[in-house]
């Protein structure tokens, strides 16, 4: 069983279209993540959500918009696609601990915005 | 977090140990060590993590100095499935999942 799963795991769209990635743990976590990888490899958090709320927004654009509808999923929204947006992201998750560093990654979601 | 620095990249014979060095000579009294790595195309794999003390798991050795102001991560037998990126990271107490990934070290396991 795969503990963390995101859909799609590729995406080609245009600029200026609207793209969801769902992200699904069964880990019975209550911390989720969103991370982004750039073309240049760096990882960066966007986003942590804990028991459904958000923790952490790292200055992301407001067109990036997480929803948590329960403690096992973590989707992410974004509108109006620009080319920047194109990278690799990983959602995560934690054990209920907020001191923790240890993440279980998912094999992320590949957005080309063309 | 306190920064680290690790080479961008190393080279390992199959079957040897491959050590690792990270320095973060700026770590501060709660801040953890921890390492992951990233085998291409896949997400970041949690290996470990330490505070003070030496650490083993199944996949790893950490081994921290006393000052902790440098930290080496050993694969005792490397395969060439650990031709990854390996990431050493610090990481304070109080900031959740939030791990702050810097360019890591390239490891290559030749046969």
């Amino acid at each position: 069983d795969t503990a963390v799963s995101q859909t799609p795991k590729y995406l080609v769209t245009q600029m200026g279209n609207d793209k969801s990635i769902k992200c699904e743990q069964n880990l019975g976590h209550d911390t989720m993540y969103w991370y982004k990888q750039d073309s240049k490899k760096f990882l960066k958090i966007m986003f942590s959500y804990n028991n459904k709320e958000l923790i952490i927004n790292e200055t992301v654009p407001n067109r990036f918009s997480p929803k948590s509808p329960d403690k096992a999923h973590l989707n992410l929204h974004i509108n109006s696609l620009e080319l920047g947006d194109s990278a690799v992201y990983f959602c995560a998750s934690s054990h209920p601990d907020r001191d923790t560093g240890e993440l279980f990654f998912g094999e992320g979601s590949r957005l080309t915005v063309l | 977090d306190a920064k680290t620095t690790q080479p961008p990249s190393m080279d390992c014979a199959e079957g040897r140990a491959a050590n690792l060095p990270c320095n973060h000579s700026t770590i501060s009294g709660n801040e953890y060590v921890y390492w992951y790595r990233q085998i291409h195309s896949q997400g970041p794999q949690y290996i470990i993590h330490g505070l003070k003390n030496n650490e083993t798991n199944e996949m790893a050795s950490l081994i921290i100095t006393e000052d902790r102001k440098s930290s080496t991560l050993i694969l005792p037998h490397a395969t060439l499935r650990d031709t990854a990126v390996y990431y050493c990271i610090v990481k304070g107490g109080t900031s959740y999942g939030k791990l702050t990934f810097g360019q890591g070290t390239i490891l290559t396991v030749h046969p």
